[in-house]
């Protein structure tokens, strides 16, 4: 069975300070990915997602991620986070052939910016 | 936002006694799915539906059920809830199986077994 890894559990940044949330999956075919932001006492919200095309992806708020193949990776990047940003993030992957379009999440990042 | 209700939003119950979870959508997507979140594991798909009467286990089925009899509903039952199964439960929706049609989610039940 395919697993999501998000090796940073917890994130503290400083306004304007820029982020990069690390994700990497285990599947080895063709795979949808997308990012998922949980606002605190709110539900998921989708930030963006990969199908196909160019690897870097431009989501909502300025965020955007990048598609490595060889690295098995999809990593959240923010160039310069806001106070508003505090929330949780999760990575999640979706194998293309999957009939019930079933997603597998990460354990999700949860971040603290300091205004 | 996506027309999604569920109901109760918080619940306090007792060890051994049994719960259902409604979730409503206005969207008349084809696929629902039930999605425990606890913390350190994100979250965790616990069944789904493909349509009226149409359902699959998840990653985390065993101790609960669930029944879809109308497009709009599907109930997620515990027989008899344990401590374990203390968690938040997200429903979320889908219009169609495959990548490029996300899942929308719903508001969350938060559920406490004593």
């Amino acid at each position: 069975a395919q697993s999501v890894s998000q090796h940073n559990h917890h994130v503290i940044l400083s306004e304007a300070a820029s982020l990069e949330l690390g994700c990497n999956y285990s599947y080895g075919g063709t795979v949808n990915l997308f990012w998922y932001v949980q606002y605190p006492g709110q539900h998921l919200q989708l930030l963006l997602k990969y199908f196909s095309g160019d690897p870097l992806v431009k989501g909502i708020k300025g965020f955007e991620a990048e598609f490595i193949k060889s690295k098995f990776s999809f990593n959240l990047r923010k160039p310069s986070v806001q106070w508003s940003d505090t929330a949780e993030y999760f990575c999640a992957v979706n194998p293309y052939n999957n009939a019930g379009n079933m997603l597998t999440f990460g354990g999700g990042t949860r971040l603290m910016v300091k205004p | 936002d996506a027309g999604i209700t569920q109901s109760p939003r918080h619940k306090v119950t007792e060890t051994g006694t049994p719960v259902t979870l409604r979730c409503h959508q206005t969207e008349n997507h084809r696929y629902m799915y039930w999605y425990r979140q606890d913390p350190g594991h994100g979250l965790r798909l616990i069944h789904y539906s493909y349509g009226v009467k149409d359902t699959d286990k998840g990653e985390v089925s065993d101790g609960y059920s669930v029944s879809r009899s109308k497009t709009e509903d599907f109930l997620l039952t515990l027989e008899s809830a344990t401590s374990s199964q203390t968690s938040v439960y997200f429903c979320a929706i889908s219009e169609a199986a495959g990548g490029l049609y996300e899942q929308y989610f719903g508001p969350g039940t938060r559920l406490t077994v004593t």
